[in-house]
């Protein structure tokens, strides 16, 4: 089936270091990747989407590239901030008639000074 | 501005209780869904449904329902509510692309 694996459940990091957060996928489909954002007392809402056409999405610093041969969705920043600390998300979704979205476990990053 | 929104917010409910959360989209999507969150689980999907008249067990159905009467409106109902079942939960509305989540709706069953 489809599935999405976050590894790390939670990074601790360092305001000014880069930020690497791991997400691997499994579908014998060709999905689109996705990382969705959630703070505090908030709810998800989408930061990157992965695009068939081998551009690298980026947003608010962050960027992501779909790396099908390793079936990887890794997200980056070179320099993580104090605001950048919330709950990330790496989905996919698939077409089986209807869309199908799978969500990964989630990773917690936490951003000190 | 896509638009999902939850009600109540917040509800508190006895064990055994019937309770009935509300989701409402304006964005004319056809696909709904319904998690829960708690924390080391991340988002897990309890329903979904296609379009109006359908919907379909995720991955953890069980002591809950769900009923999608209209494109607009998807409600999530626990006939027999238990402290199991206190949580957060979310509801989105979405495309292939994307997910817009509602605001959440915070559950305690006493």
């Amino acid at each position: 089936g489809d599935s999405v694996t976050q590894t790390e459940g939670l990074v601790t990091l360092t305001e000014g270091l880069p930020v690497m957060l791991n997400c691997t996928y499994q579908s014998t489909y060709s999905p689109f990747l996705f990382w969705y954002v959630q703070h505090l007392n908030e709810a998800p809402k989408l930061l990157l989407k992965s695009f068939t056409d081998n551009k690298r999405p980026e947003h608010q610093g962050f960027h992501a590239t779909l790396h099908k041969s390793s079936s990887s969705f890794h997200l980056q920043k070179s320099s993580a901030q104090l605001s950048d600390s919330a709950l990330y998300y790496c989905a996919l979704s698939v077409n089986t008639g209807n869309y199908k979205y799978v969500f990964g476990a989630g990773t917690r990053l936490k951003v000190i000074a | 501005e896509a638009a999902v929104t939850q009600s109540p917010r917040n509800k508190v409910a006895v064990t055994g209780g019937k309770v009935t959360l509300s989701c409402n989209q304006t964005n004319n999507h056809n696909n709904m869904y319904w998690y829960r969150q708690d924390t080391g689980h991340g988002l897990r999907l309890i329903h979904y449904s296609y379009g109006a008249g359908s919907t379909e067990k995720g991955d953890i159905p069980d002591g809950y329902k769900a009923s999608r009467p209209s494109q607009e409106n998807f409600s999530l109902i626990l006939e027999l509510a238990t402290p199991s079942q206190t949580s957060v939960y979310f509801c989105a509305s979405g495309d292939r692309v994307e997910q817009y989540f509602g605001p959440g709706t915070r559950l305690t069953v006493l």
